[in-house]
Order: structure tokens, then sequence, then C-alpha cells
């Protein structure tokens, strides 16, 4: 089956440290993009990436940071510089640069700070 | 720029009363338009979407009309069931690879 695959699940972070958020996709997809989710509101975007060994930065991207060395997967780090970094962490991919085509959506890890 | 303006919620209904979630946009040139549905403690689906104007998206009982005139796009079902419980999302997508999000408007049904 194609999808998008997030882990983990949960995921707790401890004062001052860095903690990595994984994305893999198996849709061939070009661009692939990191959001928050907080309780309550829409979605924020954090990083984006239309093609490998590229990505931009969204709206809220201070304090994290991604890589794109694979087509196929888009970690995000969320390093100590984030101060609130409790949240619903969604990934999503699409095929690249065709407006009428969608995004799919990971399930989404919830990280919360000890 | 582009944006897209959502029906605040959230919104509680007795089951097969009938829904709508209003959602407005603002785009430059000519954006595809998406509903998408999120359960509680998931990622977010597709539910329908419309690529031009007067096109009508249509899925599981929910339609919507892409009405540029109105620069419009609200989500309609004639009979709402306790499983359409969720948050439904309204977005754009325009010629380059970002999307637009609505707050998103939860919705709950009641039997």
């Amino acid at each position: 089956d194609g999808g998008i695959t997030q882990s983990p699940k949960y995921l707790f972070r401890k004062e001052g440290q860095n903690v990595t958020l994984s994305c893999e996709q198996n849709l061939n997809h070009d661009a692939m993009y990191w959001y928050r989710q907080d309780p309550g509101q829409g979605l924020r975007l954090i990083y984006y990436s239309q093609i490998v060994n590229d990505f931009q930065k969204g709206d809220i991207a201070e304090g994290y940071s991604v890589s794109r060395e694979k087509k196929e997967s888009f970690p995000l780090t969320v390093t100590s510089a984030q101060k609130n970094p409790t949240a619903f962490y969604l990934c999503a991919s699409s095929i690249g640069r065709n407006r009428e085509e969608t995004q799919y959506f990971g399930p989404g890890t919830r990280l919360l700070v000890l | 720029g582009n944006s897209v303006t959502q029906m605040e919620g959230p919104v509680t209904l007795s089951e097969e009363a009938f829904l709508t979630i209003n959602c407005t946009y603002t785009a430059t040139g000519y954006p595809s338009l998406f509903w998408y549905v999120q359960y509680p403690g998931e990622g977010l689906q597709l539910l329908l979407k419309a690529t031009k104007a007067d096109d009508k998206g249509s899925n599981k009982g929910f339609e919507a009309t892409y009405r540029k005139e109105t620069t419009s796009f609200h989500l309609e079902k004639g009979s709402v069931q306790v499983s359409d419980s969720a948050v439904y999302f309204c977005a754009l997508r325009g010629t380059g690879n970002q999307f637009y999000f609505g707050t998103g408007t939860s919705l709950t049904v009641i039997p």
C-alpha cells in the first residue's frame, strides 16, 4: 500500500533536548511538507521541500530544521530553540507543480514536553 | 496573496440534519479547492475537490461547488450521521506547491 508513515506516534522531549520526527512516503511524490497543529487551530506550515536537497521555510520555521537527502524521507528536528514545541505534527506530500493534485497526510506525531 | 476563510465552529447538529460549512477564498490566478476531514488523533484525509469554476466535488454524500463569482466553496450534506463528527478544513492550492488552509470547523452530530 502506498502512503505516508510518521513515527513515533507520541514523542516526549526534555528541556534543552533536540528531537527528530520521522516522515517517509512511498508515493514517489516530489513535494513534502511539515505542519504544526495546535488544539482548536488550523495547520501552520513549518517547512516544505519541492525536490531532493532543497527546502523552504514556511510561516513558523524558527526553532525547527529539516533535511531532504532522499526523495522518500523528510525528517523534522525540533531544536531546543523551540520554546513551545507541544503540538501535533503532520507530514504531507504531493505530486509537484500540478495545482489539481491533493496533499496526502501521514497519521501525525504528538510531541509533549516533560 | 492566497488565503482561506472558514466558518467558525464548533457546529453541533442532530442526526439527519442539513449541514453547511462556509468557506471563502482569496487567490491570484485559478486555484484548485479542497475539503479535508480530520478524525480525532489522525491526519487529514481528502474529502472532495474541485479544480475549476462551476465544478462540483462530491464524496460520501458531501458536496461543494466552486463559485468563482463569490469566491466560495461551501461544504454541504443533506443528512448528517454521527460518524460525520470530525473537523473539516477548506484549502486551496495555487500555481506553486503550497497549500493554504482554513482554521477548521469542528462538527459534532448527536443521535
